[in-house]
């Protein structure tokens, strides 16, 4: 199993500041997305995104969050103005095809405090 | 959001027991279903996934799903300690991999040796 790398793995930031989670990518993997989990709650989809476009996205990626690969980089989920309620588990999952087994990392969990 | 429930447990078991997990959704309108296993401090990891009524068998895994009652199960013969985590059921719409999961709220598993 492809190991999916997520970076920082904790973060603790002040309400009102921009954070940008990342995920390191393998170079197979074409379909990315972002899942969060509250403490307590369920995972939650968050974005999906390919060929340096969104493919889907819910009602909670509203227009604070943004994400982007620029040049085959890092896939980054921006948060621009965080919330109190932003607090909770970040995770990306990587996949080689849009209908094949996507790998979950392991997490960033932000604190916004 | 209550498209997708499962009984979080906790749930505690003797080594070797069968296991039972299970989740209810309301929506007719997923048709892939999967089970993840999450370790502490770690991502959702895939076990299982099915498309439409049926059962599934991967080692002591057994994935169950009955679409007319809106319903999937996973069994775990033979359990281990190893199979303590939480183990979260999912599903989507048209797809399956990672995109637009509807996940439940996870039954956390203790094997007992």
């Amino acid at each position: 199993e492809p190991e999916v790398t997520q970076t920082p793995s904790h973060q603790v930031t002040q309400m009102g500041q921009e954070v940008i989670l990342r995920c390191v990518p393998i170079s197979n993997h074409l379909y990315f997305y972002w899942y969060r989990q509250i403490l307590g709650q369920k995972v939650e989809f968050l974005v999906s995104f390919y060929n340096n476009e969104i493919s889907e996205k819910s009602e909670i990626f509203d227009d604070q969050f943004s994400v982007e690969r620029p040049d085959g980089s890092n896939f980054t989920l921006k948060i621009r103005s965080t919330k109190l309620e932003d607090s909770a588990m970040y995770f990306c999952a990587r996949a080689v095809k849009r209908n094949t087994e996507a790998f979950f990392g392991q997490g960033t969990r932000l604190t916004v405090v | 959001q209550k498209e997708v429930e499962q009984d979080p447990g906790p749930l505690s078991v003797p080594e070797g027991a069968i296991v039972s997990l299970n989740c209810t959704y309301s929506n007719s309108a997923f048709q892939y279903f999967m089970w993840y296993r999450q370790y502490s401090r770690k991502g959702p990891e895939l076990l299982m996934y099915t498309y439409s009524s049926g059962n599934k068998e991967d080692g002591r895994f057994t994935a169950q799903v009955d679409k007319s009652s809106k319903y999937i199960s996973l069994f775990i013969r033979d359990s281990q300690p190893s199979d303590s985590a939480t183990y979260l059921c999912a599903m989507n719409y048209g797809l399956s991999g990672a995109n637009n999961l509807f996940f439940g709220t996870g039954t956390r598993l203790t094997v007992i040796p």
